[in-house]
């Protein structure tokens, strides 16, 4: 079974710090994972993905992420935080060719970013 | 916006009744995948249906349901409801069986 775990429900950086949010993942088979972006009172932005190709992936709003696969880790980072970072964020893993395409959440993330 | 249309945006309903919710998908994508958001639970999948098919069940009470049309567009049928389905509902949908999914904005569901 596949499962996610996200260290830190919730994280404070002051604007212009480094973002580090901590996602580790459990899958008997090669995982497809992804970083989702929850503003309040929306749905979730995708954010980036690994899909076994590159283990260092880039996403938008200058976040990326490092697939690795020794650590079971996908943890995403953003050199300089802004004030627009805050929202929630949510490590997901799928895998494919399976039975079932569905994603598999942690728990979320809260990111306050302070002025 | 993603593309992913989900109506209404918001529900308030009464204990007992029944409930559906409509998602169109992303134009192109066959899949549609329906999770539940809670406080307590977290984000849980419910079901997935690839081209007009279930493929996939998740944490789905029985008294929920779904189905997708010809069209591509799926209803979540939600019945018998009780206090503790109040949370937003979300669509998603992939091209493939497999993928990145696109949310759609949420249904909120209140039973009070």
């Amino acid at each position: 079974a596949q499962s996610v775990t996200q260290l830190g429900s919730h994280v404070s950086v002051s604007e212009g710090a480094l973002v580090l949010l901590r996602c580790n993942y459990s899958s008997s088979v090669p995982p497809y994972l992804f970083w989702y972006v929850q503003y309040p009172n929306q749905g979730l932005q995708l954010l980036l993905k690994y899909t076994s190709a590159a283990t260092l992936v880039k996403g938008i709003n200058g976040f990326e992420a490092e697939f690795k696969k020794s650590e079971t880790s996908f943890h995403l980072t953003k050199p300089s935080a802004h004030m627009s970072d805050a929202a929630e964020y949510f490590c997901a893993v799928s895998n494919y060719g399976g039975s079932q395409g569905n994603l598999i959440f942690g728990k979320g993330t809260k990111l306050s970013v302070k002025p | 916006d993603s593309g992913v249309t989900q109506t209404p945006k918001h529900l308030i309903t009464a204990t007992g009744q029944r409930v559906t919710l409509r998602c169109s998908p992303r134009s192109g994508d066959l899949s549609v995948y329906w999770y539940q958001q809670s406080l307590d639970q977290g984000l849980q999948f419910l079901i997935q249906y690839y081209n007009g098919e279930e493929r996939a069940k998740g944490n789905i009470l029985e008294r929920f349901s779904a189905q997708q049309f010809p069209d591509l567009h799926s209803e979540l049928n939600l019945s018998s409801l009780e206090l503790g389905d109040s949370a937003l509902y979300f669509c998603a949908s992939s091209v493939g069986a497999w993928g990145e999914q696109y949310f759609g904005p949420g249904t909120r569901l209140t039973v009070t």
